[in-house]
């Protein structure tokens, strides 16, 4: 069974500072997403990686993928309150019975003035 | 890019009485649509997958006959929360294809 683990679950960071976002999963995949959630709201697709060394880039935020590591991670520059949202990574997984994403806890960012 | 509509956005029932929720691919085609529900300071935790012309494939635990689910076309999938009872009261989101992209969700609230 396929297990996701972010961490920290809770951060709480000053604007201006940087810090990462950690997603650690037990079973190899084909893909991996890490998606942004404001209270209240659906999911808002942040990046998507599909092979080991990718990284991608939007605005203050970057993502990075190790399949051999089972690891990515989710690095936040220069941050700003406007980043304040529960940030979730989740795993693709090829199944018998077709593709499923399992999703990590969740990491409750808050970014203060 | 890939959209997924999903409607309605907030329903409120009595207990006792069935909810449908619909969720579209409006510009693609999806042979496969998900669908999860997130309590709240949760997770999203999945609850089937919906195949287009077949049967749904649950999740352990989750009650097929309680959680119907239909995905007549390869552009529609509709989840019914059959007698709804306070502790269905969720946020339930659907997702289309392997794209990754989700539905705006649907918040129900049983009284």
């Amino acid at each position: 069974e396929l297990k996701v683990e972010q961490n920290p679950l809770f951060l709480s960071m000053q604007e201006g500072k940087n810090y990462t976002i950690y997603c650690n999963y037990s079973t190899t995949s084909d893909r991996l997403y890490w998606y942004r959630q404001d209270p209240g709201k659906s999911l808002e697709s942040l990046f998507v990686l599909l092979s080991n060394g990718a990284v991608k880039q939007e605005g203050r935020l970057m993502a990075s993928l190790d399949t051999k590591a089972r690891l990515s991670t989710l690095h936040i520059t220069a941050a700003v309150h406007d980043l304040s949202a529960t940030y979730f990574c989740a795993v693709m997984m090829k199944e018998t019975s077709g593709s499923r994403l399992t999703f990590g806890e969740g990491t409750q960012l808050t970014v203060n003035p | 890019g890939a959209v997924v509509s999903q409607h309605p956005s907030r329903v409120i029932c009595k207990s006792g009485t069935s909810v449908k929720i619909e969720c579209r691919s409006l510009d693609f085609q999806a042979t496969t649509m998900f669908w999860y529900r997130q309590f709240p300071k949760q997770s999203l935790m999945l609850m089937a997958t919906s195949n287009e012309g077949s049967k749904a494939t649950y999740e352990q635990g989750v009650e097929k006959d309680k959680f119907l689910i239909n995905h007549a076309s390869l552009t529609l999938s509709t989840l019914t929360v059959t007698s709804a009872h306070p502790e269905d009261s969720s946020f339930y989101i659907c997702s289309a294809g392997r794209q990754g992209v989700f539905g705006s969700g649907t918040r129900l609230t049983v009284v």
